[in-house]
C-alpha cells in the first residue's frame, strides 16, 4: 500500500510570503500530525488532525495553521514567512486517533526561506 | 504539557559494542513510548515501542526498558553494526494522545 506522501519535496520562499504544504496519509488512516524538524531541536509538534478536527496543537505562533479534508489529506499553511521557518516539515499518519500503533512518517518537505 | 529530555546528543561506539540512549519524561500520565530511527536524508521510522504496563521489550539486538516510577526509559542496542549509525529519537505519548519527541541522539558506529 502507498505510504505517506508529502508534496512538494523542496520549496524555496522569500520572507513575508506564505506557503502551503500537503500531506496524504496512508489509506484508511484518519490521524495526521505535523512536525517541524530543525538541527538541534529535533521534532517539534505543530498540530494533529483527526477526522477533519484539530485535536492537539503545539506551541507555535498563529502563523502556522492547518486543516484536514474529508479524505484525510491534510494541508499546513505558514503565513508571513520568517528566516527561522526554514526547516524540514514532516507529517505522520496513524490509523486511529490514539498513537499506540506508532506513526508512519512522510519524507518531508524541506522549506528554505531566503 | 509533556516534555521529553534525551541524552546524550551524540554517541560514538566501536562496532560490536553496545549503545545506550536515555530519556526522561515529565507527564506521569504518559503511557506509550516509541523509538524512531532516522538515517541520513530519510524519514524517521519506528523501530520499537513500549507501553506503560510493560517494563522491558526486546526485538533482536534492540531492547527498551521503562521505569515508570523514575519516569525514565532507555534504548539499548547490542552488537552494534555500521548500519546502526543514525539519529535516534525517543518519544512519549500521554493523556492527550499527541507524541512528543526528544531532541535526538546521533549515533556513530566506529569501525
Amino acid at each position: 500500500k502507498a505510504g505517506v506522501t508529502q508534496t512538494p519535496r523542496y520549496l524555496i520562499k522569500t520572507r513575508g510570503q506564505q506557503v502551503t504544504l500537503s500531506c496524504s496519509p496512508i489509506s484508511g488512516h484518519r490521524s495526521v500530525s505535523w512536525y517541524q524538524q530543525t538541527p538541534g531541536q529535533g521534532l517539534q509538534f505543530l498540530f494533529e488532525y483527526f477526522s477533519e478536527t484539530q485535536r492537539n496543537k503545539g506551541n507555535f505562533p498563529g502563523r502556522f495553521s492547518g486543516r484536514q479534508f474529508s479524505n484525510s489529506r491534510s494541508e499546513m499553511n505558514v503565513s508571513t514567512l520568517e528566516l527561522g521557518d526554514s526547516a524540514l516539515y514532516l507529517c505522520a499518519s496513524s490509523l486511529t486517533g490514539t498513537p499506540t500503533y506508532g506513526y508512519t512518517f512522510g519524507s518531508g518537505t524541506r522549506l528554505t526561506v531566503v | 504539557g509533556e516534555n521529553v529530555e534525551q541524552h546524550p546528543s551524540t554517541l560514538s561506539v566501536q562496532e560490536g559494542d553496545s549503545a545506550v540512549i536515555k530519556c526522561t519524561y515529565s507527564d506521569s500520565a504518559s503511557n506509550y513510548f516509541p523509538w524512531y530511527k532516522q538515517e541520513l536524508g530519510k524519514r524517521p521510522q519506528l523501530i520499537i515501542d513500549i507501553r506503560s504496563n510493560v517494563g522491558e521489550k526486546k526485538d533482536q539486538r534492540i531492547a527498551v526498558t521503562l521505569n515508570k516510577t523514575a519516569k525514565h526509559f532507555s534504548l539499548h542496542i547490542t552488537e552494534t553494526q555500521p548500519e546502526d549509525s543514525a539519529v535516534y529519537f525517543c518519544a512519549a505519548s500521554g493523556r492527550d494522545d499527541k507524541i512528543i519527541f526528544g531532541k535526538g541522539t546521533r549515533l556513530h558506529i566506529l569501525p
